[in-house]
């Protein structure tokens, strides 16, 4: 199992980023996904879901109607599609697959940082 | 602010077994399973306990967990250097129908 981000980079207040998550070793259309972030120095934190057809999705109050969560099952591929970012947004951005009962995380992409920053 | 409350830090000497405590409330951890998370310092977080108490295969036992009501807990058992970390409970809040996660313990093992 292999979870690779990418897409992360230096971006001005109130620009946009992608980033994506290349899957590979498990049947991905199988899983439900999600994206973490780590600010520097501070803790983990959950910023959005989305089930395995792509149906169900949810996210964290700081975040809604800015990010967009989705995913392609054909090409084994999880997005993140961040607009109107701003300096709290900073931070390493991790993808990761529900693959334990009762929303546990067992695999988790290395990561990609962003900075939002003038 | 975190949702789930840890305590900030611990520690313990070599060989010694250490708790780390992880509080919620009935919309978290009251009504879901816990996990918890090691993060290796410059590292992406790695499972370590899921469904409460369950280990996934690689983990080893020195590492347990256990759930009462609102709380969880944490315990590792024969310190090693190699357990400095952070780590982090986590669980679904059915209130916030988002996942969420207590602010992170860091382990020192004098």
């Amino acid at each position: 199992v292999q979870l690779v981000e990418s897409g992360g980079g230096l971006v001005k207040p109130g620009g946009s980023l992608r980033l994506s998550c290349a899957a590979s070793g498990f049947t991905f259309s199988d899983f439900y996904m999600s994206w973490f972030r780590q600010a520097p120095g501070k803790g983990l934190e959950w910023v959005s879901y989305i089930t395995s057809s792509g149906t169900t999705i949810y996210y964290v109050d700081s975040v809604k109607g800015r990010f967009t969560i989705s995913r392609d099952n054909a090409k084994n591929s999880l997005y993140l599609q961040m607009n109107s970012l701003r300096a709290e947004d900073t931070a390493v951005y991790y993808c990761a697959r529900e693959g334990k009962p009762g929303g546990a995380f067992d695999y988790w992409g290395q990561g990609t940082l962003v900075t939002v920053s003038s | 602010q975190s949702v789930l409350t840890q305590p900030p830090s611990v520690s313990a000497a070599p060989g010694q077994k250490v708790t780390i405590s992880c509080s919620g409330s009935t919309s978290n951890i009251g009504d879901n399973y816990v996990s918890w998370y090691q993060q290796l310092p410059g590292t992406a977080p790695k499972l370590l306990i899921y469904e409460n108490n369950k280990r996934p295969s690689g983990i080893p036992d020195r590492f347990s967990g256990s759930k009462s009501g609102t709380s969880a807990t944490l315990g590792i058992t024969g310190l090693q250097t190699g357990d400095e970390a952070d780590y982090y409970c986590g669980t679904w809040d059915s209130s916030l129908s988002g996942t969420v996660f207590g602010g992170g313990t860091k382990l020192t093992v004098l």
